[in-house]
């Protein structure tokens, strides 16, 4: 079946400009995730959806992020007056939101330039 | 707070050498340990897993062994192909109340040369 899939897979923008990232989840995952890669850098958490609970928002670097995901399933992350320390790859993963371990199914990524 | 660190690369190895990558945690509880593969171009896929002490997760030739009295997860082969060359990334996850989040290491990139 169909993965996670993001889009646009590349997003060059200037400094200033709003951003916005989506994800498709895989169809039946309740739970949705978004991370940051830097260069040089692993994989920093941003935000989790489960179903309707309300998202946890605790890795959000600053107030200029936000995210939300409508209808339980497609996810669109905001960036705001984009910075050049911005520039990263941004992966959204997915999950059935099972407790326990719960493997997470990772998109290809959204790779955002901000010159 | 938790923590993976990895040895740091990039690895360059021959075609049919063995291959070690070094991963160590530091965690509040017992987590379960990941080590994800991203091939260049593409989104991380998990390559094997190991959710209590002393198990060993293998998949497509690599292993890796969770130890508790070392809090180590290191990911081995025993012979690397070309088709091997991708970033490496070790992860742990805490089951419990509002943990679900992956922590990751920085990551290895690996380079097989024929």
């Amino acid at each position: 079946g169909a993965g996670v899939s993001q889009s646009p897979s590349n997003k060059v923008t200037e400094k200033g400009k709003d951003v916005e990232l989506r994800c498709d989840p895989i169809s039946g995952h309740t739970a949705l995730y978004w991370y940051r890669q830097s260069l040089g850098q692993g994989l920093e958490f941003l935000i989790y959806f489960q179903g309707n609970s309300a998202p946890d928002k605790s890795g959000l670097p600053s107030d200029r992020f936000s995210a939300e995901r409508t209808g339980g399933s497609v996810s669109t992350l905001t960036i705001q007056r984009t910075q050049q320390e911005d520039s990263a790859v941004y992966l959204c993963a997915s999950s059935l939101g099972l407790a326990g371990v719960d493997e997470q199914y990772f998109g290809p990524g959204t790779r955002l330039t901000v010159t | 707070g938790d923590s993976v660190t990895q040895m740091e690369g990039p690895v360059t190895l021959s075609e049919e050498a063995f291959l070690t990558i070094n991963c160590t945690y530091t965690a509040t509880g017992y987590p379960s340990l990941f080590w994800y593969v991203q091939y260049p171009g593409e989104g991380l896929q998990l390559l094997l897993k190991a959710t209590k002490a002393d198990d060993k997760g293998s998949n497509k030739g690599f292993e890796a062994t969770y130890r508790k009295e070392t809090t180590s997860f290191h990911l081995e082969k025993g012979s690397v192909q070309v088709s091997d060359s991708a970033v490496y990334f070790c992860a742990l996850h805490l089951s419990g109340a509002g943990s679900y989040q992956l922590t990751f290491g920085k990551g290895t990139k690996l380079s097989v040369i024929p």
